[in-house]
């Protein structure tokens, strides 16, 4: 199985502040064939189901503000969120889907500082 | 719009079994993957299996393959996840999620609203 790691477990940023999350894989999730990344971010805000920000790592999903950004390739991937806004708290997790079982990072809970 | 709709909250005996749908409307459901995914309470999320709509072929966690059946129906446009001999570590909140796939599936881009499953005696 691919292992997905998150780091921190949780951060606290000031309202306006840069946040960065950090996810690595146990294996390259680069399909060297398309050079995609199998790579998405997820937000997930207390009693709600997640909701896709970013996939092939980088690419923002429509409607996603563009304070979010995904970047990384391979084994290493960055979630941004550039200016940190009150309804950005909730925990965000990475999801690899280039190999079954698709697997999660163990998430990073953002907090207002 | 695009949108995926569980069925209702489940409370089942240990040993038993359940079966939640999740029905799709407003996206080509023939032409998307759907993965199951459980939470339980503080946890992270779980991946437990997926179905290409299209073909029908499914894969399934370690963990479950044993006590996990997912299905679909074109004509409802509905999944199915069906858990089997159940305990009290499978009480969690069920979601599904459905994303586009040709070829490969491009993530997940539509959640289902969560069905909570409790087994208790």
């Amino acid at each position: 199985d691919i292992v997905m790691t998150q780091s921190p477990d949780s951060l606290a940023v000031s309202l306006g502040e840069r946040a960065t999350i950090n996810c690595k894989s146990s294996q390259s999730v680069l399909l060297s064939s398309n050079n995609k990344n199998y790579l998405a971010w997820y937000q997930q805000k207390p009693g709600q189901p997640p909701e896709l920000l970013i996939y092939w790592a980088s690419t923002r999903e429509s409607g996603v503000p563009d304070r979010f950004s995904g970047s990384g390739s391979g084994t290493d991937f960055t979630l941004t969120i550039s200016s940190l806004q009150a309804e950005d708290v909730a925990v965000y997790y990475c999801q690899q889907y280039y190999r079954t079982p698709l697997t999660f990072g163990g998430g990073t809970k953002v907090e207002i500082k | 719009q695009m949108q995926l709709v569980q069925s209702g909250s489940e409370v089942k005996k240990p040993g038993t079994s359940v079966k939640v749908s999740c029905k799709a409307s407003g996206f080509t459901f023939s032409s998307s993957a759907v993965q199951w995914v459980r939470q339980a309470r503080g946890q992270r999320l779980d991946w437990i299996g997926w179905i290409v709509v299209g073909s029908g072929y499914t894969e399934y966690a370690q963990k479950v393959q044993e006590r996990l059946t997912i299905r679909r129906d074109m004509s409802t446009s509905t999944a199915y996840m069906e858990l089997s001999s159940l305990s009290s570590e499978d009480t969690a909140m069920y979601y599904c999620a459905a994303g586009p796939f040709n070829g490969g599936v491009r993530a997940f881009d539509i959640w289902g609203q969560g069905t909570m499953v409790t087994v208790s005696s």
